[in-house]
């Protein structure tokens, strides 16, 4: 069964600390993505990736970075957390190029700052 | 830009009805739409993926249909039980936008036994 795999269901970090959140794929995807989830805003995008080491911001970049050494992992850092950033943190990861490409997301990263 | 609609954006029915779940979108230069699933707390489950060629697709007790030129989509869930109680998503696939998704804020079902 494939899938994309987050490291932590939940975390909780303190203000200032940097944060690592995690995501694996097995599907050979050249895409990943991050989103965040917070009530009334819905999702939105935060960072994309379509290649190794290859990076693209999305809607609301700021406060995060991210790191694609490897095709099969993309890292969302919080270089120095607030209490903003605590929401819900999803991965998802597509075959690249045009067309009908289906999206196939993580189980998610609930994190707390506190 | 890109913006997409979902009506009702929450539903309370009871176990057995057939429901129809709306999408819209504004702007009808699309690759494909995707609804997804989404428990309390979790992740989102891919249910159908339609491509902007075609019509509808199924699943189960799950149908999906494609209006592209009148931007819309339904989601039409057969005889419903609780387990199909779950927020559901709609996201479109912009050509504007290579690969990114744009979604919109959900429809909150809710079915009583």
């Amino acid at each position: 069964d494939v899938k994309v795999t987050q490291s932590s269901r939940y975390l909780v970090k303190r203000t200032g600390e940097k944060v690592f959140l995690e995501c694996v794929q097995d599907m050979d995807h050249e895409n990943m993505f991050w989103y965040r989830q917070d009530p009334g805003l819905g999702l939105r995008l935060i960072y994309f990736s379509y290649d190794v080491k290859m990076k693209e911001k999305g809607d609301i970049p700021e406060g995060y970075s991210v790191s694609r050494e490897k095709k099969e992992r993309f890292s969302l850092i919080l270089e120095s957390a607030s209490t903003n950033q605590t929401s819900m943190y999803l991965c998802a990861s597509s075959f690249h190029g045009t067309g009908g490409a289906s999206y196939t997301f993580g189980s998610g990263t609930r994190l707390t700052v506190v | 830009k890109q913006e997409v609609t979902q009506i009702p954006a929450a539903l309370s029915v009871p176990e057995g009805e057939n429901l129809v779940l709306n999408c819209s979108f504004t702007d009808s230069a699309i690759y494909n739409l995707q609804w997804f699933r989404q428990d309390p707390g979790k992740g989102l489950t891919s249910l159908l993926l339609i491509q902007s060629s075609q019509r509808e697709q199924t699943s189960g007790r799950l149908n999906a249909s494609l209006d592209k030129s009148s931007g819309r989509s339904t989601l039409y869930i057969a005889a419903s039980q609780p387990g199909d109680s779950a927020t559901y998503l709609c996201a479109v696939r912009p050509r504007e936008y290579g690969n990114k998704l744009v979604f919109g804020a959900g429809t909150i079902l809710r079915v009583k036994s």
